[in-house]
């Protein structure tokens, strides 16, 4: 069974451009959830998909948006980057029914300069 | 709202010691509760999870935490700590709405001395 799966592992952007980051919920999972960590710090949710929609935000500004895909993947898109955007983005899924019960990917991290 | 609070930033401990990192919780409804490991340049591993059902929680790794409402925590502890124990733990605890969203505490790093 393959877990969440991230793509990049790091990547370097400039401040004002924009990133894809993507991910690949595990088997049988339907509901993916983004975290932001920065360094030092514990993780911060960003939002949750589930069936396609956005179910759920935290508190981050709408530069940062994402999809869900019909195969349950995801990507967060983050437009207009900050240096304080610099963080590892960590992507979660939950299988169906336990949407508390979230499973981590390993990461991107992102480095704003 | 809900929080977490880990209290130590860090602990260090010998090896074949106990392990004991304190997690406490602020909740206004039952809560679902959790704790996380997480390697260096790793993604968080589950280790256990408390959801309502017996109090005390056996996880992966001889990891286990018994949630106590009266004192409002999640306490992790190990009877013989592993110098691979090393590693950020994180407690985390959701809030109760559609999204579950885990709400994280700011980590407490495990040293495990020789």
């Amino acid at each position: 069974e393959t877990g969440v799966t991230q793509s990049p592992t790091h990547l370097i952007k400039t401040r004002g451009q924009q990133v894809t980051l993507r991910c690949s919920s595990q088997s049988g999972h339907n509901t993916v959830s983004w975290y932001q960590q920065a360094l030092g710090q514990g993780p911060q949710f960003i939002f949750q998909y589930y069936r396609e929609e956005e179910n759920g935000r935290g508190n981050f500004p709408p530069r940062f948006s994402g999809l869900q895909f019909p195969n349950y993947s995801s990507e967060l898109n983050v437009n207009a980057l900050e240096l304080d955007d610099s963080a590892l983005y960590l992507c979660a899924s939950s299988p169906p029914g336990t949407p508390s019960e979230q499973y981590f990917g390993p990461g991107t991290r992102l480095t704003v300069t | 709202a809900q929080s977490v609070t880990q209290l130590g930033s860090h602990v260090s401990v010998s090896e074949g010691a106990l392990v004991l990192l304190r997690c406490n919780y602020s909740s206004s409804v039952p809560p679902y509760l959790f704790w996380y490991v997480q390697y260096p340049n790793q993604g968080l591993q589950l280790l256990l999870k408390y959801t309502s059902a017996a109090t005390l929680v056996k996880g992966i790794n001889g990891f286990e935490a018994e949630f106590k409402k009266s004192e409002t925590s999640f306490h992790l502890t190990k009877p013989s700590a592993h110098m691979s124990d090393a590693a950020e733990y994180f407690c985390a605890v959701t809030r109760m709405d559609s999204s579950y969203k885990l709400i994280f505490g700011s980590g407490t790093r495990l040293l495990v001395r020789p």
